[in-house]
């Protein structure tokens, strides 16, 4: 069965600290692995980490995909609070239906 | 481009009635995804559309849900009749190709 697990599943840091997120998955032909952010409402989209696309920069955020080690890290440097969220790691799962298949979630909580 | 919109945002509604949520996607996007997350656990696949047509229902937990996209534009989710394990975050979301998707802001469900 196809599984996503993300670690930890809490964090309280200060800003400007440095976190590391991290998930891991087992998948049937894996395909892509997904970041998303999620505040108050929608699931937003971070970054999409492929074979072929293994190592992904936006500003602060950063994330990387270990293929050997079937996981991925999300980077956040210089935490602000506006970073505080869910961050969700999902992975798309095995067939052809674009179906994601969620980990738990990592809530980080980014104090003054 | 509007959003993928649900509504409603909240609903509470007691042990045996009805309700039906609804999603309106993205102009244009064929697939549509059902996704529900319980409390303390993580999101889960319901189901998907590809315009009109269920292409997947795997993650339908059980007969008391309907799932219905008319003419493959918006859809509507039916749960009746609810039980108290129903509640939680209903999302959606839109694709044009299955691989990118657009989450709605959710439908926070509560039976009592």
């Amino acid at each position: 069965e196809d599984k996503v697990v993300q670690s930890p599943l809490s964090l309280v840091v200060h800003e400007g600290d440095t976190v590391t997120l991290n998930c891991s998955y087992e998948v049937t032909n894996f395909r892509s692995l997904l970041w998303y952010k999620q505040e108050k409402k929608a699931p937003t989209f971070l970054f999409m980490l492929t074979s072929s696309g293994i190592e992904k920069k936006s500003g602060r955020l950063s994330s990387i995909l270990d293929k050997k080690e079937l996981s991925s890290i999300l980077n956040i440097t210089a935490t602000q609070t506006g970073d505080s969220a869910i961050y969700l790691c999902a992975v798309h799962g095995s067939g052809n239906t674009g179906k994601l298949i969620f980990g738990q979630g990592t809530t980080l909580q980014v104090k003054p | 481009e509007a959003g993928v919109t649900q509504f409603p945002s909240h609903s509470v509604i007691e042990k045996g009635q009805t309700v039906t949520l609804r999603c309106d996607p993205i102009s244009g996007h064929d697939n549509l995804y059902w996704y529900r997350r319980v409390m303390g656990k993580e999101i889960k696949f319901l189901l998907h559309f590809v315009k009109e047509s269920k292409q997947d229902e795997s993650g339908m937990p059980n007969n008391r849900f309907l799932a219905e996209r008319t003419g493959g534009t918006y859809s509507t989710l039916k749960v009746q009749p609810a039980e108290l394990e129903d509640s939680g975050v209903y999302f959606c979301a839109s694709s044009p190709d299955r691989w990118s998707y657009t989450f709605g802001s959710g439908t926070r469900l509560t039976i009592v």
